[in-house]
């Protein structure tokens, strides 16, 4: 089955105590991207990789890395959380050729103390 | 530069009435515009998609939308709501002329409640 797994769904943590959220998808998907939604806001993009090692900001980047080392896989850190970073957090996948088509994981809950 | 409204964050229907979620976008060019679903705990799931073929697009379960120029406004219909439709509904716009980032640009969301 197609999917794009994200891991952990759900995250209680507290300030300045790093963590990773992983990304994976089983598409072949070049393009993998991620999200936080917040309440009013819709959608906002984190980070993109058009493909392996390659990664550029989005609109929100301040506070979070991302890497791309493998095709499948696009984890997203945050070195020192902060509360302004509790938020929804989605990952996507698309092919290159046609990224309005994202796939997007179950989503990641994360609350900052 | 891009952008999408959706005009209500809320919508109740009463199940077997129509539905209409309504979305206005403002871009300076052609976009590719489309629905997104969210299922209660659940990633976001494409409904319809306009990219400038047909300006009456049928998407999934249903749904429809109405791609209007003039207006700039892309609402979602369905005519008879039925209970597994409440989600939140995105409207998305996308540059096609991107062909790098090719960012999504999400509206707020509506919260459509179908009522029994």
């Amino acid at each position: 089955e197609a999917q794009v797994t994200q891991n952990p769904r759900y995250l209680i943590t507290v300030t300045g105590k790093k963590l990773t959220v992983t990304c994976s998808q089983n598409m072949n998907h070049e393009y993998m991207s991620w999200y936080r939604q917040d309440p009013g806001l819709g959608l906002r993009q984190i980070y993109y990789s058009m493909n392996v090692e390659v990664t550029d900001k989005g609109d929100v980047p301040e506070g979070y890395k991302v890497s791309r080392k493998e095709k499948r896989n696009f984890p997203l850190i945050l070195e020192s959380p902060s509360p302004n970073q509790t938020s929804l957090y989605f990952c996507a996948s698309s092919q290159t050729r046609n990224r309005d088509i994202q796939y997007f994981g179950a989503g990641t809950r994360l609350s900052v103390l | 530069a891009q952008s999408v409204t959706q005009l209500d964050s809320h919508v109740s229907v009463s199940e077997g009435t129509p539905v209409l979620l309504r979305c206005n976008y403002s871009s300076s060019y052609s976009p590719s515009l489309f629905w997104y679903v969210q299922h209660p705990n659940k990633g976001l799931q494409l409904l319809l998609k306009y990219t400038s073929a047909a300006t009456l697009v049928k998407g999934i379960n249903g749904f429809e939308a109405e791609f209007k120029k003039s207006e700039t406004s892309f609402h979602l219909t369905k005519p008879s709501a039925h209970m597994s439709d409440a989600a939140e509904y995105f409207c998305v716009v996308s540059d096609p002329r991107d062909t790098g980032r090719r960012a999504l640009t999400f509206g707020s969301g509506t919260r459509l409640q179908v009522q029994p």
